[in-house]
């Protein structure tokens, strides 16, 4: 079974740039998740779909980021414009039920 | 406000040591209580405990989750170097949102 893909693994940007990360979730699985990672210290969720619809995005800084699952399947995350303190790994996991499968993640360094 | 908290942030302890990390947790709907090793990259699942002082073990790790106290366990008996890793601790609302503790760091030292 394939995992959760991510892509790009790495990203290098400047403040004020915009940058967008792509996740495929493994076949089937209706929820998909993202976090942000910030070095030491554990995920936290940025926003949840069920299918394509969103079911949390309270965490979300939706001034800068947004997010989209268009046909429910694949995922993009955009962050525009990015900050210094956005640099961090950004994760995607899809579930079926409760236990989560995580991707490799995107680490975002913001200079 | 939700909270996962997680004890101690780092331990240092020598191969053949057992280790305990723990958990708190305050989460409005608990449904489950999930335990994650991450290493260099994306975490991966240990176990995920739903009822209360059923013990889960898979090898030298075992857990278990007090939900009359909100707390879980993680226990390592004889460590080894691969052991060396983030553990992750993560609570599951009814919704299936995750909410993850700021994790432990185990350095097992040779």
């Amino acid at each position: 079974e394939a995992g959760v893909a991510q892509s790009p693994r790495y990203k290098i940007i400047e403040k004020r740039q915009s940058v967008a990360f792509w996740c495929n979730p493994i076949s089937g699985h209706a929820t998909l998740y993202w976090y942000q990672q910030i070095l030491g210290q554990g995920p936290k969720l940025l926003i949840q779909f069920q299918n394509n619809g969103v079911v949390d995005d309270s965490q979300l800084p939706k001034d800068r980021f947004s997010a989209e699952r268009l046909k429910g399947v694949d995922s993009t995350l955009k962050i525009q414009p990015a900050k210094l303190e956005d640099s961090a790994v950004y994760l995607c996991a899809s579930s079926l039920g409760v236990e989560q499968f995580f991707g490799p993640g995107t680490r975002l360094t913001v200079l | 406000e939700d909270k996962v908290v997680q004890s101690p942030l780092s331990l240092v302890v020598h191969e053949g040591d057992t280790v305990t990390l723990n958990c708190s947790y305050e989460v409005t709907n608990f449904r489950s209580l999930l335990w994650y090793k991450q290493e260099k990259k994306a975490p991966t699942f240990l176990f995920m405990l739903t009822s209360s002082g059923i013990e889960k073990k898979s090898g030298r790790l075992s857990s278990i989750l007090d939900k009359k106290e909100l707390f879980s366990i993680l226990n390592i008996t004889a460590t080894q170097t691969g052991d060396s890793a983030v553990y992750l601790c993560a609570v599951v609302g009814s919704s299936n949102d995750m909410r993850f503790g700021a994790g432990t760091r185990l350095t097992v030292k040779p």
